[in-house]
């Protein structure tokens, strides 16, 4: 079974719409992050969090929302959708900072 | 504003032959750097980390650092087909902020 799961792969939603994506991992590390990666702009940084009480935005976390329902939980919220967060989505794990972090297998989020 | 600034490629290498993959990045404060292999459509794959100046090897890599520079590099031996993909450069910072900076991506074509 994968280490860093996430749900749904993909998603097609209408702009405006509330969507939560959902991230689960069984390495038991504390650190949890969320990316996004666009076409031409790499992978950037939209919240991280180090524990279920501690969570802290990243570079672009405008338009976006965290849970860390528990230490294997992270999700991921669009509270009204737009264009412009279509988008492959991905979760990734640390044990620590600086440590090196595994990934997710990334969810397609499509918004028209 | 940390950046990361790799060749986009793409990058073409025969079978056999040694891939050379080369990465600069801005935050003189960096820690951690790693290599991330990304197959299109799916997530990154840890290929290498590094933290201490000098060659690292694993395999048929090698990682490169050379803080003074600025500049980390990534070895392939004996390419193979398989090798063909993107891939990333990553570094995390020694700063309060958690989460790793990416370079855009150098994509790799062997060539059969």
């Amino acid at each position: 079974d994968a280490d860093v799961t996430q749900t749904p792969r993909n998603r097609i939603t209408k702009t405006g719409k509330r969507i939560m994506l959902e991230c689960s991992q069984t390495k038991g590390h504390d650190r949890m992050y969320w990316y996004r990666q666009d076409p031409g702009l790499g992978l950037r940084l939209i919240y991280y969090s180090f524990d279920v009480k501690d969570i802290n935005k990243g570079e672009i976390s405008d338009g976006y929302s965290v849970s860390r329902q528990a230490q294997a939980k992270f999700s991921l919220s669009l509270e009204s959708a737009i264009p412009n967060q279509t988008a492959l989505y991905f979760c990734a794990t640390a044990a620590g900072k600086g440590y090196e972090q595994y990934f997710g297998p990334g969810t397609r989020l499509t918004v028209t | 504003q940390k950046e990361v600034e790799q060749n986009s490629g793409p990058l073409s290498v025969p079978e056999g032959a040694i891939a050379s993959l080369n990465c600069t990045y801005s935050d003189r404060g960096s820690q951690s750097f790693f290599w991330y292999r990304q197959y299109s459509g799916k997530s990154p794959e840890l290929i290498m980390f590094i933290y201490s100046n000098g060659d690292k090897e694993d395999g048929r890599f090698t990682a490169q650092l050379n803080k003074a520079s600025q500049y980390v590099s990534l070895l392939i031996r004996d390419s193979q087909p398989s090798d063909s993909a993107t891939y990333l450069c990553a570094f995390d910072s020694g700063g309060g902020a958690d989460g790793l900076t990416f370079g855009k991506g150098t994509h790799l074509i062997i060539q059969p």
